[in-house]
């Protein structure tokens, strides 16, 4: 099992730009879900998913798009970068189980975003 | 306040020591409870779970104190290698989103 994989560790932006981060997992994981990570703050949900077809916004959404078209893959867009972006990126996924949604995350490595 | 409120540390502690930390929550209808560990530029990583009766694993004791809203971790025989940050998450039953604290740095010294 590879776990959860994003891709790029590492992006550099220019203001405007957009893109996708990807995140896949290979775990069956019901539950996917994006996290921003800035300093000093705790972990931020941005959008979130509970199966295919299913996403649903988390606390901090604005400037980003989601899509779950399959069970594998979620990926985060960046509709249009702004430095406001800069942070460091996690996907994490979960099986409910007998835990449900609250059950413990996987994450992936993060994703280092710099928007300039 | 914040939702889920930690101790950012760091908490500077010899190596062999026990250190304890805290993480007060404002939420009563919380109903599941984490701790989990980040390494510097690392994803973080589940330490443990909290439940009501507290729990234990290794040298890592974790407990739930819901009459004063908080969860405390505490490391016996601490080692180099538990130099980290400590996130504690909790969330509700009733979502599916998780609320996480800043963490607490812990660094263990020789």
């Amino acid at each position: 099992n590879a776990g959860v994989t994003q891709t790029p560790k590492f992006q550099v932006l220019k203001t405007g730009q957009s893109m996708t981060l990807q995140c896949a997992q290979d775990m069956n994981h019901e539950y996917m879900s994006w996290y921003r990570q800035d300093p000093g703050m705790g972990l931020r949900l941005i959008h979130y998913s509970v199966g295919a077809g299913i996403t649903d916004q988390g606390e901090v959404p604005n400037g980003y798009n989601v899509s779950r078209s399959t069970t594998e893959d979620f990926p985060l867009r960046l509709l249009s970068a702004a430095p406001s972006q800069t942070s460091v990126y996690f996907c994490a996924s979960s099986y409910p189980g007998e835990g449900g949604y609250n059950s413990p995350l996987h994450f992936g490595n993060g994703t280092r975003l710099t928007v300039t | 306040r914040k939702e889920v409120e930690q101790d950012p540390g760091p908490f500077n502690v010899p190596e062999g020591a026990t250190v304890a930390f805290n993480c007060t929550y404002s939420n009563s209808a919380s109903q599941s409870f984490f701790w989990y560990r980040q390494d510097c530029r690392k994803e973080p990583k589940l330490l443990m779970s909290v439940y009501s009766s507290g729990n234990e694993d290794g040298r890592f004791t974790a407990q739930l104190n819901r009459a004063s809203q908080y969860i405390s971790l505490l490391i016996r025989d601490s080692k180099l290698s538990d130099s980290a940050t400590y996130l504690c998450v909790v969330c509700m039953d009733s979502n599916y989103q998780l609320i996480w604290g800043a963490g607490t740095k812990l660094i263990i010294k020789p």
